[in-house]
């Protein structure tokens, strides 16, 4: 069956700093990949997807390359805010498919 | 517009009772979606409805659970004879379509206590 694997958190960083988060999948076929955000108190949100190989995902600062070679799904930022503090979400959605498998989550803190 | 709601917000239950969650996706979407976030697990998939199709309740984790839509709109999970281990936040999500492009909005959730 379909799985992902992201790094255990939490995760702090000083402001500025940059930022990645490890995303590795397994899945048949082409899945598309999605990084899900979740802020202090709120429902999730879609930061950002990639729908097939190669194909890079951004929003407000974060990116993500869809790696087929490596399966991975690594979301990166070049300089974190304190606003950025939240639980990250890798997922996935098998191909021809509607149900969003995702990981465990990585709790960011950044600290001014 | 207005995104996803559940009620309630919060649910505390004794261990043995019913409960009722309730979701009311995005106007005009067709897709409906129930997850459940807990700490050991994770979030996991429980069931989908798209449109008037029969739900995939692949998810579900025991014949304890339920769920229903109602013309194509509301819907409602329910848990009987609750456990301690259903405590969880129980997420709904909605989307244009079943279809993996069409983004989930997912609502605030439903933080179950089972005491």
């Amino acid at each position: 069956g379909n799985s992902v694997t992201q790094m255990e958190g939490p995760v702090t960083l000083s402001e500025e700093a940059f930022l990645t988060i490890n995303c590795t999948y397994t899945a048949t076929g082409y899945p598309s990949l999605f990084w899900y955000v979740q802020y202090p108190g709120e429902g999730l949100q879609l930061l950002l997807k990639a729908t097939k190989a190669d194909d890079k995902g951004s929003n407000k600062g974060f990116e993500a390359t869809y790696r087929k070679e490596t399966t991975s799904f690594h979301l990166e930022k070049g300089s974190v805010q304190v606003s950025d503090s939240a639980v990250y979400f890798c997922a996935l959605s098998g191909a021809g498919s509607y149900q969003l498998t995702f990981g465990k989550g990585t709790k960011l803190s950044v600290i001014p | 517009g207005a995104g996803v709601s559940q009620s309630p917000s919060n649910k505390v239950t004794e261990k043995g009772k019913d409960v009722e969650l309730r979701c009311d996706p995005i106007s005009g979407h067709t897709a409906l979606y129930w997850y459940r976030q807990s700490l050991g697990q994770g979030l996991e998939f429980l069931i989908y409805f798209q449109g008037n199709s029969a739900p995939d309740k692949s998810g579900l984790p025991s014949d304890r659970f339920s769920a229903e839509r109602t013309g194509g709109s509301v819907s409602t999970l329910t848990i009987q004879r609750t456990q301690q281990e259903d405590s969880a936040v129980y997420l709904c999500a909605s989307s244009l379509s079943g279809l993996a492009l069409f983004e989930q909005y997912f609502g605030p959730g439903t933080r179950l206590t089972v005491t």
